[in-house]
């Protein structure tokens, strides 16, 4: 298996601008999940979907940001309009449910530059 | 909630033994994870406790105790690519998949 695919790997934008982060979970896991990481506030999640389904997105700081899962092999992080501020990398994940191991694995990431 | 703690920043000696301690506060409390990450990259999956006591696995080993909210990654024999983040992540969330993660220790190995 290729593992979780993110793309693009770089980006960088201006204020203002939307920008669309995309991600493609390992096949057949059933749970993904979005991180933002950055020195300041370090590893966090944003929202996470179980069968497609979001759960949980207590951690989407506000309402620039949206997330999609149309189907079990992709997922949208989209921030419209962008700020300075959401400068970070973000990072998709994927697991699988029905195991006693939870374990989540990473995408290599999305470093977002905003100007 | 959840509060989790971490020393910021360790440096110890290529062959040595470290240990990196965390010690956490969750609403509740499946297992806890240790992730490491290397600079630049994406965190890869360490170990998982869920029982109380030592899990050895080869040059690194995984503590936990559950009653006092403590846990700690020890590292034996240390190697240059050893230098990286190590982030612990209680499982504290009742569906099983939601865990925060800690702040992370930064360990620099030097020769």
């Amino acid at each position: 298996d290729a593992g979780v695919i993110q793309s693009p790997r770089h980006e960088v934008t201006e204020m203002g601008q939307e920008v669309t982060l995309r991600c493609k979970p390992i096949s057949g896991h059933d749970y993904l999940f979005w991180y933002r990481q950055t020195m300041m506030r370090g590893l966090e999640l944003l929202i996470y979907f179980n069968n497609n389904v979001p759960i949980d997105d207590s951690g989407m700081p506000e309402d620039r940001f949206s997330a999609k899962m149309p189907n079990a092999s992709f997922s949208t992080l989209k921030i419209q309009p962008s700020e300075p501020r959401d400068s970070a990398v973000y990072f998709c994940a994927s697991s699988l449910s029905g195991t006693a191991l939870n374990e989540q694995f990473f995408g290599p990431g999305t470093r977002l530059t905003v100007l | 909630g959840q509060n989790i703690d971490q020393p910021t920043e360790m440096t110890a000696t290529e062959g040595a033994i470290v240990q990196i301690n965390c010690t956490y506060q969750t609403s509740g409390f499946n297992g806890l994870f240790w992730y490491q990450q290397h600079a630049g990259e994406a965190p890869t999956f360490l170990s998982y406790n869920v029982l109380d006591g030592l899990e050895e696995k080869g040059r690194f080993s995984s503590f936990l105790s559950r009653s006092k909210g403590y846990s700690y990654l020890l590292l034996k024999e240390l190697q240059m690519k050893d230098s990286a983040s190590y982030l612990c992540a209680p499982d504290g969330d009742n569906y099983g998949q939601n865990f925060v993660f800690g702040p992370g220790t930064r360990l620099s190995v030097l020769p």
